[in-house]
């Protein structure tokens, strides 16, 4: 099945440090969604996006869709302890006759306090 | 509170015992999917349901089987389970059409032995 190109895979920062991670595709997409999944947790919303060109913000959390609708990033600023785990992204696109999700294949945050 | 509920949350089982994992949401979705999620490969979608007695095959359905008699419910069976279905299972719903968000289930982890 398809999947998005998340980058990066994994990453180590210090506590403190500002995060940014990116999911891009070929294809144009409706909406954009970011989620955090704990290890053996279900993925927890973090941002919705839906229109591009979109900025949104949750706490330390910002994110974009991109303009040309096939890209989104997501920022973590002053990173904590508690921001280790997967995140990754997803997006809606129309294909087929039907609306589909297309997810990516997570950033693995590690955080050294 | 809005939520997707799936049981068991941790199963393990034998080789070849019929066993059914259930999800319930109560947001009143139209769209109800089921996903597999294994190391170094991300989600991967076995079925989907557009609405009440309307289900799709996903990337990976077979082995799996679903039913949508109800719109809250989207129980995953499996007929005749074996080892390579081992692996973490997340139901997820949202309302239908575009621009919308997906849900997710706390997971169900899966031993077949």
């Amino acid at each position: 099945g398809q999947q998005l190109n998340q980058s990066p895979q994994s990453m180590f920062i210090q506590e403190g440090e500002d995060v940014s991670m990116n999911c891009t595709s070929s294809s144009i997409f409706n909406t954009w969604l970011w989620y955090k999944q704990d290890p053996g947790e279900g993925p927890v919303l973090l941002i919705a996006l839906y229109k591009a060109g979109e900025l949104t913000s949750n706490g330390r959390l910002t994110a974009q869709f991109g303009i040309t609708r096939k890209d989104s990033f997501l920022n973590i600023s002053a990173s904590i302890p508690s921001d280790v785990g997967i995140y990754f992204c997803a997006g809606q696109l129309y294909t087929s006759g039907t609306y589909k999700y297309i997810f990516g294949t997570g950033t693995r945050l590690k955080v050294l306090a | 509170e809005a939520q997707v509920t799936q049981n068991p949350r941790y199963l393990i089982t034998v080789t070849g015992k019929k066993l059914t994992v259930t999800c319930s949401q109560n947001m009143n979705h139209e769209y109800m999917s089921w996903y597999r999620q294994d190391p170094g490969l991300g989600l991967r979608q076995i079925y989907y349901s557009m609405n009440v007695e309307v289900t799709d095959k996903g990337d990976v359905p077979e082995g799996y089987k679903v039913s949508r008699k109800e719109k809250r419910n989207f129980p995953l069976i499996l007929e005749s389970p074996s080892p390579n279905q081992t692996s973490l299972y997340f139901c997820a719903s949202s309302f239908a059409g575009g621009g919308n968000t997906i849900y997710f289930g706390e997971g169900s982890w899966l031993t077949v032995v």
